[in-house]
């Protein structure tokens, strides 16, 4: 099946830095992408969708300026938060959709838990 | 985007078949219906997705009436290695812009 790769799986960081969070698709091209939040026993909030070559689509309530996007091959979309703070914290997790148009779903990856002290 | 609704949790023994329903009465004509397993601390994973009819594979079952207004995802004799969140998406990847909104789930826990 097809796999979705997530770097790094866990990173604290001081507040006030940036850190980047990379997604890859590893044996199918991606022509979109999408991002997601999860904070403990609540379900993934959907944070924006990445589509290849194209400004990223921000959810309401997303900071486009806080959470950077980009999207620039058909395998490869990072998340940066930049200046991150505390109530950054939380779990993230990509998603890539093939453009294989037989593969009508979904592809996760392994998530990112990110804790800014 | 279709709403869709489950139960918040479901309790059940090993080695019983559960069945979690979901609902999602406006699920549109291009829509496909598709169920994700996800473990604390991990991205969800791919059960099984389906149109209409029932769909089966290696893991589960997929029940969908002809009205698609609903479906069931039936698990066969569950193990504690079950004991997961569950989530029913409605949505078509063919459409730009289109994505996946993610409701609750269904918090399933497997008792020995």
């Amino acid at each position: 099946g097809a796999v979705v790769s997530q770097h790094p799986s866990w990173v604290i960081c001081k507040s006030g830095t940036s850190v980047k969070i990379e997604c890859r698709s590893l044996d199918f091209q991606a022509t979109t992408m999408f991002w997601y939040r999860q904070f403990p026993k609540q379900s993934l909030m959907l944070m924006a969708t990445s589509n290849e070559g194209s400004k990223a689509t921000y959810e309401q309530g997303v900071e486009k300026d806080k959470f950077l996007i980009n999207h620039a091959s058909l395998t490869l979309s990072t998340l940066t938060v930049t200046s991150a703070h505390p109530e950054d914290s939380s779990f993230y997790i990509c998603s890539a959709k093939s453009s294989d148009r037989v593969r009508e779903k979904l592809f996760f990856g392994s998530g990112t838990q990110l804790s800014v002290l | 985007l279709a709403k869709t609704t489950q139960p918040i949790s479901m309790d059940s023994y090993e080695g019983q078949e559960v069945n979690i329903t979901c609902s999602h009465n406006n699920i549109a004509t291009n829509d496909y219906i598709t169920w994700y397993q996800q473990f604390p601390s991990q991205g969800p994973r791919f059960i099984i997705q389906g149109y209409k009819t029932k769909v089966t594979n290696e893991v589960a079952s997929l029940f969908i009436p002809a009205d698609r207004k609903s479906s069931t995802l039936s698990l066969p004799r569950v193990s504690l290695s079950d004991t997961a969140v569950y989530y029913c998406l409605v949505g078509a990847l063919d459409n730009y812009g289109q994505n996946f909104v993610f409701g609750p789930g269904t918090r399933l826990s497997v008792l020995p």
